[in-house]
């Protein structure tokens, strides 16, 4: 089956303990991103990667980091968390034309 | 920087009503996406509009691309209950994509 899977998929920290989600795809995507949703502000991109070993920032890229070192993995990686990385991330794979979203995470960090 | 805003932020509707939301682009965008999100679901794909004034349809959704490529609306006729959900439009410029705040609908039967 067709998907992208996220783990974990609920993850409750304290600040500053880093932490990484995985975000696996196995629809030999090029273009894979990761977001964050917070109420009242939709969608905003964190980063982006293009292909193996091509990562962007997005909108928020402050405070995270990725790598794409094969192609169906990009995980994303928060070194320091803060409290104002609550938020439900989702990880999304596919083209310039249509991305197929993970099941999200939903980070709180007190 | 690039924003996206989307109108509006909720809207009720008795189910067989018509809904329309509208999404405005500060800059020229390459391509806008549709995505439909479910309560407590992840965004799901719905279209793709690239070229100025398109118009695409799937059954009961109307999907529109203006003119100068900054703005677009999504239209449902005669909504039923499983259209509940937020609608989100995506701007494409570049390699990045600026979503719009959503639209939450909510249908009464």
């Amino acid at each position: 089956e067709a998907q992208v899977t996220q783990n974990p998929r609920y993850l409750i920290t304290v600040t500053g303990k880093k932490l990484t989600v995985t975000c696996s795809q196995n629809m030999n995507h090029e273009y894979m991103s990761w977001y964050r949703q917070d109420p009242g502000l939709g969608l905003r991109q964190i980063y982006y990667s293009m292909n193996v070993e091509v990562t962007d920032k997005g909108d928020v890229p402050e405070g995270y980091k990725v790598s794409r070192k094969e192609k169906r993995n990009f995980p994303l990686i928060l070194e320091s968390p803060s409290p104002n990385q609550t938020s439900l991330y989702f990880c999304a794979s596919g083209n310039l034309r249509e991305q197929y979203f993970g099941p999200g995470t939903r980070l709180t960090v007190t | 920087g690039q924003q996206v805003m989307q109108i509006p932020q909720y809207q009720h509707v008795q189910e067989g009503e018509d809904f329309t939301t509208y999404c405005n682009s500060s800059t020229t965008l390459s391509n806008i996406q549709w995505y439909k999100q479910r309560p407590g679901g992840h965004p799901v794909f719905l279209i793709q509009l690239v070229k100025s004034g398109e118009v695409k349809k799937q059954k009961r959704l109307t999907f529109q691309f203006g003119e100068a490529k900054k703005n677009s609306s999504l239209h449902i006729t005669a909504t039923q209950t499983t259209d509940v959900g937020t609608y989100f439009c995506a701007g494409r410029a570049g390699n990045q994509f600026y979503f719009g705040t959503g639209t939450s609908l909510t249908v009464i039967p």
